[in-house]
């Protein structure tokens, strides 16, 4: 079974531009979470995702925005960037039913540098 | 809001012994998880174990167990015979019930294994 798959790995881009970051979940999952990870902040949620539909949002600017798809998949997308948008985005799905386990399973992230 | 804390921001074992990391937690809540999860260099984020808080039976994964105490709220991990593969950041994390995929991290701890 595949596992998360985050694309791009790695991209660099300048302040102002924008950003789309994409995640295929596991097949059959069907929330998807993403997750910002910096050496000061740690690991922040951003948002989450189920049936297409926002469930729950961190505390970030409307700069940070996603959408999920009918397949599961999903993108997020950031405006504007700022050097403090450097960060490695996490994604991570599940199995969002009464009988799972709880468990949360991650990508490899991908690593955005903002100059 | 849940919040969670590791205190030790670094730990170091020699390898073979046995190593315990902290790990406490903040919640209103009756029902909830606790997981640790593992970063290695590679940034994968993978489980190391989980533990339901209904249940009243520490959680034993191989090598690795957890001693929770939900009075205290506290989760800490202790790993058995440590291996130079158990060398990454570990991080403790709560999610609520059901309905809510949410994880909150802790800070993380890094284990280094000494050969």
């Amino acid at each position: 079974k595949a596992g998360v798959t985050q694309t791009p790995r790695y991209l660099i881009k300048t302040r102002g531009q924008q950003v789309t970051l994409s995640c295929s979940p596991i097949s059959g999952h069907r929330s998807v979470s993403w997750y910002q990870q910096t050496p000061g902040q740690g690991l922040q949620f951003l948002f989450e995702y189920f049936s297409e539909t926002q469930r729950n949002k961190g505390n970030f600017p409307g700069r940070f925005s996603g959408r999920q798809f009918s397949n599961s998949r999903s993108e997020m997308n950031v405006s504007t960037l700022e050097l403090g948008d450097s960060a490695l985005y996490l994604c991570a799905s599940s199995v969002p039913t009464s009988a799972n386990t709880g468990e949360l399973f991650f990508g490899e992230g991908s690593r955005l540098t903002v100059l | 809001a849940q919040t969670v804390t590791q205190s030790q921001p670094e730990m170091s074992v020699q390898e073979a012994e046995t190593v315990t990391l902290s790990c406490t937690y903040d919640t209103s809540e009756s029902d909830y998880y606790l997981f640790w999860y593992k970063q290695p260099p590679s940034r994968q984020m993978i489980l190391v174990i989980r533990q339901e808080a209904y249940k009243q039976q520490n959680a034993t994964e191989n090598r690795f167990s957890v001693n929770f105490q939900k009075a205290a709220k506290s989760f800490s991990l202790k790993i058995s015979d440590s291996q130079l593969g158990d060398a990454a950041m570990y991080f403790c994390a709560y999610r609520g019930d059901f309905g809510n995929e949410k994880l909150t991290f802790g800070t993380g701890t890094r284990l280094t294994i000494i050969p």
